[in-house]
């Protein structure tokens, strides 16, 4: 595709229930990276992978939060029994290879636990 | 610990101005330092990175300058427009690896 594609865009779940959300990388890229965002607060990272490898897990908050690229390509974080605290954007980016090269971000998914 | 530190958190500049962000790093580990600019309710959008052998590169009104000395780095945004308006964040990374934002400023262009 033409870019990072996220999906759903917007999530409320009920205090408890599991979600899972989606990153479709930009075609051919190797790296894909998950951050959360808090409301006016910069980018935190949660996760890297390259290709379907997880190379680095460490900035998941908790064992509630797990993330998979099992074939390369497309990315689920999956949340489980969300918590209050789990409210955020969740970022999605991708970028051609491994090494610091440019990075490309989807829109995001805002999590709303109620 | 906050890898990345930026200031100021926001800034107002009447059009035309030459707003300047700046941020500051401790990991001599660091190779690639991108500024990306995110719009209210979009994925924040890369608009310029730098290397640390180069002190200074420009991209149309956007430059980047860097001081590996002073583990420093700045974005400057010439003849600032009001669509520049928007929340700029600095980042940093090494190897690859995840990248290190910054807390973000947010920029404020008076028509």
């Amino acid at each position: 595709g033409a870019g990072v594609s996220q999906s759903p865009r917007y999530k409320v779940a009920k205090r408890g229930q599991d979600v899972a959300l989606r990153c479709d990388p930009i075609s051919g890229h190797v790296s894909l990276f998950w951050y959360q965002q808090a409301l006016g607060q910069g980018p935190e990272f949660l996760t890297y992978f390259q290709n379907e490898a997880q190379l680095d897990k460490s900035g998941l908050p908790s064992d509630r939060f797990f993330a998979e690229r099992p074939e390369g390509s497309v990315s689920t974080l999956k949340i489980q029994r969300t918590q209050q605290e789990d409210s955020a954007v969740y970022l999605c980016a991708s970028s051609l290879k491994g090494g610091s090269t440019e990075a490309f971000f989807g829109q995001g998914t805002r999590l709303t636990v109620v | 610990q906050q890898q990345v530190k930026q200031s100021p958190q926001s800034l107002i500049v009447q059009k035309g101005g030459i707003p300047i962000i700046n941020c500051a790093y401790e990991n001599t580990a660091f190779d690639y330092f991108p500024w990306y600019q995110q719009f209210p309710g979009k994925g924040p959008a890369l608009l310029i990175a730098i290397r640390p052998d180069v002190s200074e590169k420009k991209e149309g009104r956007f430059t980047i300058s860097f001081n590996k000395s002073a583990k420093q780095f700045s974005l400057h945004i010439m003849d600032s427009q009001p669509g520049d308006s928007a929340t700029y964040f600095c980042a940093a990374s090494s190897a690859g690896n995840q990248f290190y934002f910054g807390t973000g400023t947010s920029l404020t262009v008076i028509p």
